[in-house]
């Protein structure tokens, strides 16, 4: 059974602070990891995603550093802000004919003021 | 642009009742797959469809089944429901050839209440 494996499973962070989201993935049938960042009573919403090819990517003040070698990904969040207080779902795409994605398990962001 | 739309939003139903959940994809999207999120934890994949047909299924009973009709929209039917059924369903919408192929964009969910 492939597996996207993430942690912290919360997180507290003081507003202006970079609250750091690790995944590790378990084998290379993956080829597209994206985050999702999901309020309450909401869909999740795609927040940033990297290919295997790249190591850094940044939008804006989200980035995500990706280790190929080590199978593990990160979200960076610069200058937190309350407004980011959020779940937060790493993915990962299955290479395999139609695209299923595998999530993690999320982490649940508090953004204190 | 509309994104992508579920219906309905959230619904009740008792143990052994069926349901049907809908979905419109986003524009130019050609491709639904359904995810189920249990309270706390991430999507799980249930399948896809793409030109109709199922093209691949996640780990769930023959209980769940779908129908992408020719507009692309898609249905989720979930037959004998239990208790463990309760979750947010999820459709995601993609295009599945292209430069971008097959990122998703989920819509807000349709809540399952099974009691």
């Amino acid at each position: 059974q492939q597996q996207v494996k993430q942690s912290p499973q919360s997180l507290i962070v003081q507003k202006g602070g970079i609250p750091i989201i690790n995944c590790a993935y378990e084998n290379t049938a993956f080829d597209y990891f994206p985050w999702y960042q999901q309020f309450p009573g909401k869909g999740p919403a795609l927040l940033i995603a990297i290919r295997p090819d790249v190591s850094e990517k940044k939008e804006g003040r989200f980035t995500i550093s990706f280790n190929k070698s080590a199978k593990q990904f990160s979200l960076h969040i610069m200058d937190s802000q309350p407004g980011d207080s959020a779940t937060y779902f790493c993915a990962a795409r299955q290479t395999s004919g139609t695209y299923k994605y595998i999530f993690g398990t999320g982490t649940r962001l508090k953004v204190l003021a | 642009d509309a994104g992508v739309t579920q219906s309905p939003t959230h619904l009740i139903k008792t143990r052994g009742q069926q349901v049907t959940l809908r979905c419109s994809p986003k524009s130019g999207h050609d491709t639904v797959s359904w995810y189920q999120q249990a309270l706390g934890q991430g999507p799980q994949f249930i399948f896809q469809y793409y030109e109709e047909e199922e093209r691949q299924r996640g780990n769930f009973p023959d209980r769940f089944s779908g129908h992408q009709f020719p507009n692309y929209s898609s249905e989720l039917n979930v037959n004998a429901l239990l208790l463990g059924d309760s979750a947010l369903y999820l459709c995601a919408s993609s295009q599945l050839t292209g430069s971008v192929g097959n990122t998703i964009y989920f819509g807000e969910g349709s809540w399952l209440t099974v009691v």
